[in-house]
């Protein structure tokens, strides 16, 4: 089955740092992907995705992503981090018709200052 | 637009009791997603709608577990009778149309307790 694979569970940085987060997929085809950002007490907001094309796809709040094929990996990177990020990021990917989407376990982001 | 709006925000009930939470999409939006977030399951999707019709309900966890759409623009997950293992952040979710990759807008999500 269709699955994303999140390895991180917390991950802290400095804040001005760059930061990677990671992301495995499983499927057979070129996945739909997604990054998907929840801030405390919130719901989930689109960061990015991607679905062909360009294997670099950008974000908003200076998010970007990369997809690799060979290593199976959709990581999320910022060149420098705001303490503004610090919150819980979830990577997904469609696993059924029409917009099913499952979720990996997430990454709690913590910044310090 | 206001985004999604769910309610009520918390909730807190005793086991046995029944509990709806609903939910109102954004104006336009033709599917409608119910997610459940644990510590220990993360976000699950429980059921989602296209056009108020049900498509997969494979995630709903078991008979106790009914949602409706009985309109465009509302929707309700109901749990009867509810039990503490059901005590979870549950979000709603609406998209513009069907198609896969969709984004999906969130609403903020109901923290429901079941002492």
């Amino acid at each position: 089955a269709q699955s994303v694979t999140q390895p991180d569970i917390h991950i802290t940085v400095s804040e001005g740092a760059s930061l990677e987060l990671r992301c495995n997929y499983s499927y057979g085809a070129t996945p739909y992907l997604f990054w998907y950002v929840q801030s405390p007490g919130q719901g989930l907001q689109l960061l990015l995705k991607y679905f062909s094309g360009d294997t670099l796809v950008q974000g908003i709040k200076g998010f970007e992503a990369e997809f690799k094929r060979s290593q199976s990996s959709f990581n999320l990177r910022k060149p420098s981090v705001h303490w503004s990020d610090a919150a819980e990021y979830f990577c997904a990917v469609v696993t059924g018709g029409g917009n099913k989407l499952t979720f990996g376990t997430g990454t709690q982001l913590k910044v310090e200052l | 637009d206001a985004g999604v709006i769910q309610s009520p925000r918390h909730e807190v009930t005793e086991m046995g009791q029944e509990v709806t939470l609903r939910c109102k999409p954004i104006s336009g939006h033709n599917s409608l997603f119910w997610y459940r977030q644990t510590m220990m399951r993360g976000l699950e999707l429980l059921i989602y709608f296209n056009n108020n019709v049900p498509i997969d309900d494979s995630g709903m966890p078991e008979d106790r577990f009914s949602a409706k759409m009985p309109n465009a623009s509302f929707s309700t997950l109901k749990i009867q009778p509810s039990e503490p293992r059901d005590s979870a952040v549950y979000f709603c979710a609406s998209s513009p149309g069907g198609g896969a990759g969709e984004k999906l807008f969130f609403g903020s999500g109901t923290q429901l307790s079941v002492l």
